[in-house]
């Protein structure tokens, strides 16, 4: 099945700082969401970009499909914004259809 | 318009016991996803529901097993309870070739 592998595993910021978080698949995809849990475990929705590239707020993401990687910007960090950011990929294969694969994750830790 | 809902939030059974969690799915959504995630990993697909049909599974075994009702919303039920069956398990759904929306979770406890 496709692998997902996220970059950094651990980050640690200043507030105000700005930072990059990275997503490689290894297969074709027609999904690719990134996700942030926050310290409750809710999952929330940031970006469905399987493609291009969308912005909203402090944050933006890029997904070159082609090289099969997406990257997540935050800028202007705040406390607020800590927790575990996921990519999770839906394979463009038959028997992938409907299941979306995570990677493990990027902990953001973000001090005042 | 309420997002997915999952019941119930918490929930502690012993070893070899029985579980059902139930989610209802977002409004106009007719595809629902379970997940299991445990401490530190990231979501693990189990199975995914359309039109009262099981469309696709993860690698999980035959005892856990789910169930979508004809008003979208979905069943997850897991057999004879294992200590390692704890975790967070994660309700999503979607319409088809659109992104999925995950509810808050139920967090299952096996002592």
């Amino acid at each position: 099945g496709i692998q997902v592998e996220q970059s950094p595993p651990d980050l640690i910021l200043q507030e105000g700082a700005n930072s990059t978080l990275r997503c490689n698949f290894s297969d074709s995809v027609n999904n690719l969401q990134w996700f942030h849990q926050n310290p409750w475990g809710q999952l929330i929705n940031l970006f469905y970009i399987p493609s291009g590239t969308k912005q909203n707020g402090r944050l933006s993401a890029t997904t070159v499909a082609t090289e099969r990687y997406s990257l997540l910007y935050i800028s202007s960090s705040q406390t607020t914004d800590s927790g575990v950011y996921f990519c999770a990929v839906e394979s463009t294969g038959g028997t992938s259809y409907g299941k979306l694969t995570f990677g493990q994750g990027t902990i953001l830790t973000v001090h005042p | 318009d309420a997002g997915v809902t999952q019941s119930p939030t918490h929930l502690i059974k012993t070893r070899g016991q029985q579980v059902t969690l139930r989610c209802s799915p977002k409004s106009g959504h007719d595809t629902v996803s379970w997940y299991q995630q445990a401490l530190g990993q990231g979501p693990q697909f189990i199975f995914q529901y359309y039109e009262e049909e099981e469309r696709q599974r993860g690698n999980f075994p035959d005892r856990f097993s789910g169930h979508q009702f004809p008003n979208y919303s979905s069943e997850l039920n897991v057999n004879a309870l294992l200590l390692g069956d704890s975790a967070l398990y994660l309700c999503a759904s979607s319409m088809i070739n659109q992104p999925q929306h995950f509810g808050d979770g139920t967090r299952l406890s096996i002592l």
